[in-house]
Parts: structure tokens; C-alpha cells; sequence
């Protein structure tokens, strides 16, 4: 069965620091892979997302990440952390079910930014 | 203007009650989902429609029965609650509805089944 592995329940950052947020999927084929960030009280908005082509895309708010097929892995990351960066960050892989999208999630990193 | 909007935020009930969540888009899509979020934070689907029409039941309880009146609309009501349907449900649409659309979410609905 397809599924979203986020090994890092919450992880803390110093503010200006880098940051990476570790995420890999159990897939057949080429997926589709997402980034949403979730802040405290708020729906998920989409950092960024892959579906073919250049294996490293950027995002919004200066977030990347790069998909690696050899390690199943689709990590996040940003050369330095702002405070407003800390939430909850979900990667998600974009099954076609019956056609249509289905996000299958993974459980989450909780991003914690000290000053 | 708010781009998917749901109601209430908060809904506080008792065991047994009936109770329904609205939500609406205003972003042309035609696609819209139901997604839930348990207190562990684990976010699952739970419906789709596309074009007023259910997409995916994600084996979810006869009691949720989701209805979608119009492209725009997409409301949720849940018969007899019980204490496990506790957890933040969340609205989203997308344009299509294919596999690697962005989806645009509601803020939620907290409910709390005491």
C-alpha cells in the first residue's frame, strides 16, 4: 500500500539556521509529491510539489526540496529559518484514484523556531 | 475574499446528535474533498466530488453523509455522533481534480463529541 513517512515527530531550529525535514513514500510508480504547511488554527497551504522534470523544485516562503527515486525521499529544506516558519509541516503523495486526487499524508513534523 | 470557507469552526455536541459543516469555494473548481485530522495530527480523506458527483468514499461510517448541492458547496452532516468522530475536518477543492493539482484549503471545523 502506498504511504508517507515523516520520521521526525517535531524537530527545533535555531532562527537563521538551515533547516531539512525528512520525508520518504512507498510508491510503484513515478509519484507525485507535495509539501503543505499547516499553522497553528489553519487549513494546509501548498509549499511546493513535484511531478516530473528538474528533481529539485522551489517553493514558496524560500522552501525547496529534491526528489531522490534512488532513496524514496522527498526532504525539505531552507538555508535559514525565520520564526514565522514554525507549524506543522506535511508531505503528501497525490494518488489518481478512480482518475481523481487522492493526498495520502504523512503524520507530520511539528517545526519549532528558538531565538 | 476567502478563497474555501467553512462553518462553523467550532462545534461543540453531545453523543447521538446530529450536526452538519458547511463549506463553500469561491474559486470556480470543480472539484471538492472532505479530509479529516485526528488528534495526532494524521490527515485522511475521507470524500471527493467532482462536479457535484462522489468521486471517493474512503470507507467512511453510513452515518457521514456528505451532499453537494451545487460545484461551488460541499456539506457535511454526520448522524448520531459519536466519540471518536471528535477531530478537525477539513474543506479543500481543486481546479480539476487530477493527481498532481494544488488543493486549497478551508481553515476547518473543530468538533468536539462530549
Amino acid at each position: 500500500a502506498q504511504s508517507v513517512t515523516q520520521p521526525d515527530i517535531h524537530i527545533t531550529v535555531s532562527e537563521g539556521a538551515s533547516l531539512e525535514l525528512r520525508c520518504n513514500y512507498s510508491y510503484g510508480a513515478t509519484p507525485y509529491l507535495f509539501w503543505y504547511v499547516q499553522s497553528p488554527g489553519q487549513g494546509l497551504q501548498l509549499l511546493l510539489k513535484y511531478f516530473s522534470g528538474d528533481t529539485l523544485v522551489q517553493g514558496i516562503k524560500g522552501f525547496e526540496a529534491e526528489f531522490k527515486r534512488s532513496q524514496s525521499s522527498f526532504n525539505l529544506r531552507k538555508p535559514s529559518v525565520h520564526w514565522s516558519d514554525a507549524a506543522e509541516y506535511f508531505c503528501a503523495v497525490g494518488l489518481a484514484d478512480t482518475g481523481f486526487q487522492k493526498l495520502v499524508f504523512g503524520t507530520g513534523t511539528r517545526l519549532l523556531v528558538s531565538p | 475574499d476567502t478563497a474555501v470557507s467553512q462553518t462553523p469552526k467550532y462545534l461543540v455536541t453531545q453523543m447521538g446528535n446530529d450536526k452538519s459543516i458547511k463549506c463553500e469555494q469561491n474559486l470556480g473548481h470543480d472539484t471538492m474533498y472532505w479530509y479529516k485530522q485526528d488528534s495526532k495530527k494524521f490527515l485522511k480523506i475521507m470524500f471527493s466530488y467532482n462536479n457535484k458527483e462522489l468521486i471517493i468514499n474512503e470507507t467512511v461510517p453510513n452515518r457521514f453523509s456528505p451532499k453537494s448541492p451545487d460545484k461551488a458547496h460541499l456539506n457535511l452532516h454526520i448522524n448520531s455522533l459519536e466519540l471518536g468522530d471528535s477531530a478537525v475536518y477539513f474543506c479543500a477543492s481543486s481546479q480539476t481534480g487530477v493527481a498532481n493539482e494544488k488543493l486549497f484549503f478551508g481553515s476547518g471545523t473543530q468538533l468536539s463529541v462530549l
